[in-house]
Parts: C-alpha cells; structure tokens; sequence
C-alpha cells in the first residue's frame, strides 16, 4: 500500500530564515506530487505540483519554491521566511498517469514564523 | 464567480439528524468530483468520490448534477463523529493534475 511522510510535523520560525520541508512517497512509482498550504480559518491553496522529476507547475507567485529531486521526494523551500508564510503545509500524492484520481495527504506541518 | 464554493456553515445538527451539503462549480467540463473530511487540525482526508450515476456508502450519500453544476453530500443518522469540515473537489477539464477545493462546509453534531 501507498504512504506519504511528511516533516516535520510543526516548525518555529524567524522572518528571515530559510525553510526546507520534505515529503516522500512509498509503494507507488511517477506518483504526481503537490504542495499545498492552508491559512487559519481558510481553505487549501494549490502552491506547487509536479507530474514528473524535475518537473514542477507554480500556482502563484510568491518567495517559495519547490523541487523534484527524486521520483518520490518533494521539497519545499524558501531563502527568507515572511510573517505572511505562516500556515498548515501539505504534501499530497495521487497516481501518475490517471489524471482524475484523488489526492492523497501527509499528516501536514504548522509552520509559525515569528 | 468562484470555480468552487461551498456553504460554510456552520451546520450544527442533532445525533440522529440527516443534513445534507451542497457544493457548486463554474467549469462545466468538470470531470471528477470527490468529498473530502477535514478534522480540525488535520490533513483532509478523502471521504468518497462521487460518480455521475450517485453513490452511497453506509450513511453516506453523494450525487452529481451535471446540468445545474453541483455535487450535494447527504448524511444520514449523523453521529457525534461525523462533526468535521467537509470539502468538495473538483478537478476540472483545463487541467487533469489540478484539483480546485472549496473552502468547506463545517458541520458540528450535538448530541
């Protein structure tokens, strides 16, 4: 069976400083990869998602950015952190190649930046 | 309008009571639609598709209006469980890997 870890599970962070959270894949191959980040009291925004290794679609323009290293790893990163970027990150997968199937979520970061 | 929006409620119910969500969409090349059920605090985790023909599983009912561009969840004998935010998803025709959430329908069960 598929499982999806993500971490870590809560950060602290101060405005400015860099940001890397990791996501991997287990049990299934060219899964499509995605980042999502959901405000307080707010719904889930599509940040960035990835049908293929190197592969990566921004949804909207901001001072994150995310990479594909491996088949089954997705990062999330950021060089200066904003106030702003504070949220609930989820990582989530679905099956490559069939273009209709549903995500599937890691148990997701809260990140504070301070 | 928005490509998905939902009621955001909240709905709060008595134990046994049979509530009912609504969710609409502005892509009429919309292919897939899901539920999704989202625990405060928590990742949402996906609750059951729904197929053009409607489906159900246990207490759970979902169909799709093609021709009026909504999905509808309908709950039946709720319980003190069942109190959640409730997503739906649309993934619409311009882009199979993109899917588009509503913001949630909130329901909180009494008992």
């Amino acid at each position: 069976s598929q499982t999806i870890h993500q971490w870590p599970a809560t950060l602290v962070q101060p405005v400015g400083s860099p940001l890397s959270l990791e996501c991997t894949v287990e049990g299934t191959s060219n899964p499509n990869l995605y980042w999502y980040r959901q405000a307080a009291g707010r719904g889930l925004q599509l940040l960035f998602y990835s049908i293929g290794i190197g592969q990566i679609s921004s949804e909207v323009p901001q001072n994150l950015s995310a990479s594909r290293p491996q088949d089954r790893q997705f990062i999330l990163s950021s060089k200066k952190l904003l106030l702003s970027d504070s949220g609930f990150y989820l990582c989530a997968w679905s099956l490559g190649g069939a273009g209709n199937s549903p995500l599937h979520f890691g148990n997701g970061t809260r990140l504070t930046v301070t | 309008r928005k490509e998905v929006e939902q009621d955001p409620g909240p709905f709060n119910v008595p134990e046994g009571a049979t509530v009912a969500f609504n969710c609409t969409y502005s892509n009429s090349a919309s292919q897939s639609f899901f539920w999704y059920r989202q625990d405060c605090r928590k990742e949402p985790k996906l609750l059951m598709s729904v197929y053009s023909s409607g489906n159900e599983d246990g207490r759970f009912t979902a169909q799709l209006n093609r021709a009026s561009q909504y999905i509808s969840l309908l709950i039946r004998d709720s319980k003190l469980s069942d109190s959640a935010t409730y997503l739906c998803v649309v993934i619409s025709g311009g882009s199979n890997y993109k899917l588009t959430f509503g913001k949630g329908t909130l329901l909180t069960v009494n008992p």
